[in-house]
This record gives structure tokens, C-alpha cells and sequence, in this order.
């Protein structure tokens, strides 16, 4: 079982729409999540951080944190051709390295 | 406020040949990161230091790769004998300390090897 895991995609949403990227974690006892966008030839960069369960928001972007149900999300708002990236989720437990999904890429046509 | 730096940006080498990295984290950053990311992956942890001691390097293919951080604050990635599936983006990353704290990414470094 994967310990990260996103749906690879490609997710396709028209311009003004909200783009919603799911991701899910095996280990129980994680604490701290991330969302980084990573454009074509580019390095990750971060978007977002959640730690408490419930949401987080910031701009145009809503991270979503259930740990009961080991689910975390991210909803993007008013989406722009310019949000068009890979999206990683990454998960840390304590003392454990930083685990990333291996992304959902999203397609904002205009 | 600079980022992370890295040099290379881009190195094309044969197989069996060695390189080396170069990394230079954000000024006051303890924690430095080596990641390997191979093309449709998420990028894969190498080697972890907290100022110059190694904290986890549990996926470093330690046969012929190796990795330093002698003064605490840059750090060098070596590859020898470099092997055809080495090639990849290698990611350096650092953060302010190591639980759960944001890691910053520099730009990379995309080897491939001939």
C-alpha cells in the first residue's frame, strides 16, 4: 500500500471553476500536511500547510483536513489558466521524513 | 530573502562517470534535504541533515552515492559510478528546523546519464 496516494489525472477544469484534489495517507499517526505546485521543468513550491483537522484558507486556495478519515484536500477557487501545474501532497509523521504522493496534474482550459 | 541555491542546473554524463552537487540552503535554515525525483513521481527522500549530522538516510543507495554537510550549512551530492537510472532531478530542500516544518525547494539539478 502506498503511503501518499493522488490521483495521477489528468483533472480538467474550465476557467472560473473550482478544481478539487484529493489525497489520502496510510499512517495514522501523521500530523503535518502539505500542498506543493509544481510547474513543468520547475521545482516544487509550496502553497499551503494544515496540521488541525478541519479547513485552512488562504486566497483563492481551501486545504481540508479529515484525520479520521485520512483523506486531505485541496480546493482551488475561481481556477486560472495559470493553476495549471502538478499538485504533490506531502505527509510527515513524527520523527519520519516528508512522504509525497506522486501528484494529480490539472489542466484550467480558458 | 534567497532561496535555495543549487548548481548544477544541468549535467549529462555516461554511465560510470561521477558527478557531484552542490547545494546552499536559506540563511538560518538547520534542516537540508536531498531528493531525488524521477520523471511522474513525487520526489523521494535521499538523505536528511539537521546542521551537519545525518538524520535520515535510510533510501540513499549508499554503494555510490554519497552526501556531506561539513560546516553546517552547504552540502554536496556525489554519484559514482553513476548508473543509467540515476537519471533524475535532484532537489535540494531546507527548512528552519526538521519537525514538521515547511521545507523550501531550490530550483534543481536534471542529470541525465548516457
Amino acid at each position: 500500500q502506498k503511503e501518499v496516494e493522488q490521483n495521477s489525472g489528468p483533472l480538467s477544469v474550465p476557467e472560473g471553476a473550482i478544481a478539487s484534489l484529493n489525497c489520502t495517507y496510510s499512517d495514522r499517526v501523521s500530523q503535518s500536511f502539505f500542498w506543493y505546485r509544481q510547474y513543468s521543468g520547475k521545482s516544487p513550491e509550496l502553497i499551503m500547510s494544515i496540521y488541525s483537522n478541519g479547513d485552512k484558507e488562504d486566497g483563492r486556495f481551501t486545504a481540508q483536513l479529515n484525520k479520521a478519515s485520512q483523506y486531505v484536500s485541496l480546493l482551488i477557487r475561481d481556477s486560472q489558466p495559470s493553476d495549471s501545474a502538478t499538485y504533490l501532497c506531502a505527509v510527515t509523521s513524527p520523527f519520519q521524513k516528508l512522504v509525497f504522493g506522486t501528484g494529480t496534474r490539472l489542466l484550467v482550459s480558458p | 530573502e534567497a532561496g535555495v541555491a543549487q548548481s548544477p542546473r544541468y549535467k549529462i554524463i555516461e554511465k560510470r562517470q561521477s558527478v557531484a552537487f552542490w547545494c546552499n540552503p536559506i540563511s538560518g535554515h538547520a534542516t537540508l534535504y536531498w531528493y531525488q525525483q524521477i520523471l511522474g513521481q513525487g520526489p523521494k527522500l535521499l538523505i536528511q541533515f539537521q546542521n551537519n549530522g545525518v538524520v535520515d538516510d535510510s533510501q540513499l543507495p549508499k554503494d555510490r552515492f554519497s552526501a556531506e554537510r561539513l560546516k553546517g550549512v552547504d552540502s554536496t551530492l556525489k554519484i559514482q559510478p553513476a548508473k543509467l537510472e540515476d537519471s533524475a532531478v535532484y532537489l535540494c530542500a531546507s527548512s528552519f528546523n526538521s519537525q514538521g516544518d515547511e521545507q523550501f525547494f531550490g530550483p534543481g539539478t536534471r542529470l541525465t546519464v548516457l
